[in-house]
């Protein structure tokens, strides 16, 4: 059964250093999203991405962030400088995008930033 | 701005007993979605509820949904102790690729 795929699994890096979290969405989707989920907290809806582009992003989403589709297959999620509190497990997650439809959740990267 | 609330929160059961999750949202929608996630894992779908009176079935888990009230609910029959995890509602708002709200989570401990 297709999945989503995440890499890497866990990070750590420290305050202030760029990351970028990977993702494979399941191949024939045509929405993406990232999400994140501080510890013992609920889900939080970062950015939807469809047709090479943002389609919505939340108030969390600030300049510190940016989405890419490199190529056909990945997109990533840059923090161009972290800060302590954006530790958090972040998801990405694919729908096929043909109408109201399940979004397929990755395993999630956790993030730790000291 | 899109709220959606869950309660309880916590729910410790033993197993084969019933209960219901419920989930109250606060803007006009007609799509909610269930979702399970075990600790440390990721989210797993478990209902998609497109339309008013819309009620889905798998297992021991039933979910249901009430536009009107802006209410959903997941009920579990017979309780077996692999039905602890984390149960997560979430809305979208119409239209478009949507990010989903979701609430806080229900945790839901099922005790032999």
């Amino acid at each position: 059964e297709p999945e989503v795929t995440q890499t890497p699994s866990h990070q750590v890096t420290q305050m202030g250093q760029e990351v970028i979290l990977r993702c494979v969405p399941i191949s024939n989707h045509l929405y993406f999203y990232w999400y994140r989920q501080i510890l013992g907290q609920k889900v939080e809806f970062l950015v939807s991405f469809y047709n090479n582009e943002i389609s919505e992003k939340s108030e969390i989403f600030d300049d510190q962030f940016s989405v890419e589709r490199p190529d056909g297959s990945n997109f990533t999620l840059k923090i161009r400088s972290t800060k302590l509190e954006d530790s958090a497990m972040y998801f990405c997650a694919s729908s096929p995008g043909t109408g109201p439809e399940t979004q397929y959740f990755g395993p999630g990267t956790r993030l730790l930033v000291l | 701005e899109l709220k959606v609330e869950q309660n309880p929160l916590f729910l410790s059961m033993q197993e084969g007993k019933n209960y219901t999750i419920y989930c109250n949202y606060s803007t006009t929608s007609d799509r909610l979605y269930w979702y399970r996630q075990d600790p440390g894992k990721s989210l797993e779908s478990l209902f998609v509820l497109l339309s008013n009176g819309a009620v889905k079935q798998e297992g021991r888990l039933m979910a249901s949904l009430d536009t009107k009230a802006r209410l959903s609910t997941l009920h579990i029959t017979a309780a077996v102790h692999d039905l602890s995890a984390t149960y997560f509602c979430a809305v979208d708002r119409l239209g478009g690729a949507d990010g989903l709200t979701f609430g806080k989570g229900t945790h839901l401990i099922i005790q032999p």
